[in-house]
Parts: C-alpha cells; structure tokens; sequence
C-alpha cells in the first residue's frame, strides 16, 4: 500500500498568513493526489484535484503543487473560513489513502 | 444539486450486522463509481471500499477485507454497504462519496453524504 505523511501536524497561524503543508508518498503517485478539507462535524470537502486542479468553487487563495512523492498546498492569505483540518489523498492505486490530516488553527 | 444522504448507521453489538444506504440525486447515478469512507471518532479519513460504474471493479480496504461488501442499485439511485462481524474498530461515521471524473474509478472524490454513524459496543 502507498504510505502518506504529512508535515506539520499541526500549523498555528494568523489571518492573512501565508500557509503551507506537505504532502509526501511512499512510492509515486505521479500527480493523482487531492487535498481536502475538513471542519468539526462535517464531511470532507475537496479543494484540489491532480495536484494542482483547483475544484470549482474553491477560492483562488488554495494552490497545490508536486509531483511524483512530494507535493505542497498553500494557502496565499489565511481567512477565518479557513480554519480547519487538511487531508491529502493519493488515487493512484487501490487501496486509496489518505494522509493523517493536518490541523490548521488560529495562533 | 448533487445530493448524496447515507442511511442505516446506529449502535450495534461486536459481531452483529448493519447495513447502510447512500441515497444519490443530482447526477447520473450509473455514470460514477462510488465509494465509502470512514472516520473514527476524534481520527482520521480512511477508505474502505469503492465500486465502479457498472460494478465490474469492486475493492476494499484489508482492514473490511471479507466482513463487508459493497453494491449498488443504478435503478434507485442507491449505493449499499453490509457489514458483518462488527468489531469495535469498525465504530466511526460513514460516509459515501462520488468519484469526480464519470467513467474514471480511479478519482478523487467530490461530493460526500453528510455521514452515518456506525457505533459497535456492547
């Protein structure tokens, strides 16, 4: 199975921060990665497809990059909506696996 | 407006059985694979299973491997997850979720349900 990992675990941050979180596969997936998403008691929400697809109706401050094992989203500038749990996933093999989630919360 | 609503969740014994329903609407139905995944509580995602278009592929995660299986019904619009031999492990909310791209069962995922919780206790 394709192992993912991401890095912080944790990011503190301040509205209007610029934010980055790492996404790394165990073997590579080329770019068939996603990122989503998610807030307390709510399901997932995708904002990038591809690695660097933005999914329509996400702000244009989400941006994904990355190919083959390591891949980044970035948020340009941290808005209050934006306080949530990141998941990265890799689709390029069954099983597919998710990340352990990054938390995003306010400094 | 893509709508997908899971159904079937509640609190179960270890070893019991339940069955859960995703009711879609929105979208082409039989044009998407479908998946399930779950999340236990205060943990991560984790996938557990997905069926393609047509149901020719079907896979699962090891960890449900032979205790639950996947299908669909195109006719209702419904996707299915039964689940036997219950264990504590498998307590977490379910959620069902389309593939993005139609035709494609290797995809991400961008419509999910609202989520069912499976509790198994004693």
């Amino acid at each position: 199975d394709i192992q993912m990992t991401q890095s912080p675990s944790t990011l503190s941050a301040s509205v209007g921060d610029r934010v980055t979180i790492t996404c790394r596969a165990s073997q590579s997936i080329s770019s068939w990665l996603a990122w989503y998403q998610q807030k307390p008691g709510k399901a997932p929400n995708l904002l990038i497809y591809k690695a660097s697809s933005l999914e329509s109706g996400v702000p244009s401050s989400f941006s994904g990059s990355g190919s083959g094992t390591e891949f980044t989203l970035t948020i340009s500038s941290l808005q209050p909506d934006d306080f949530a749990t990141y998941y990265c996933q890799q689709y390029h093999t069954y099983p597919f696996t998710f990340g352990p989630g990054t938390k995003v919360d306010i400094k | 407006e893509v709508q997908l609503v899971e159904s079937g969740g509640g609190l179960v014994k270890p070893g019991g059985s339940l069955r859960l329903s995703c009711a879609a609407s929105g979208f082409t139905f039989s044009s998407y694979s479908m998946n399930w995944v779950r999340q236990a509580p205060g943990k991560g995602l984790e996938w557990v299973s997905s069926i393609s278009s047509s149901s020719s592929y079907i896979y699962y995660a090891d960890s449900v491997k032979g205790r639950f299986t996947i299908s669909r019904d195109d006719a209702k619009k419904s996707l299915y997850l039964q689940m036997k031999s219950l264990r504590a492990e498998d307590t977490a909310v379910y959620y069902c979720a389309r593939t993005h791209q139609a035709g494609d069962y290797l995809s991400s995922l961008d419509y999910w349900g609202q989520g069912t919780l499976v509790t198994v206790s004693s």
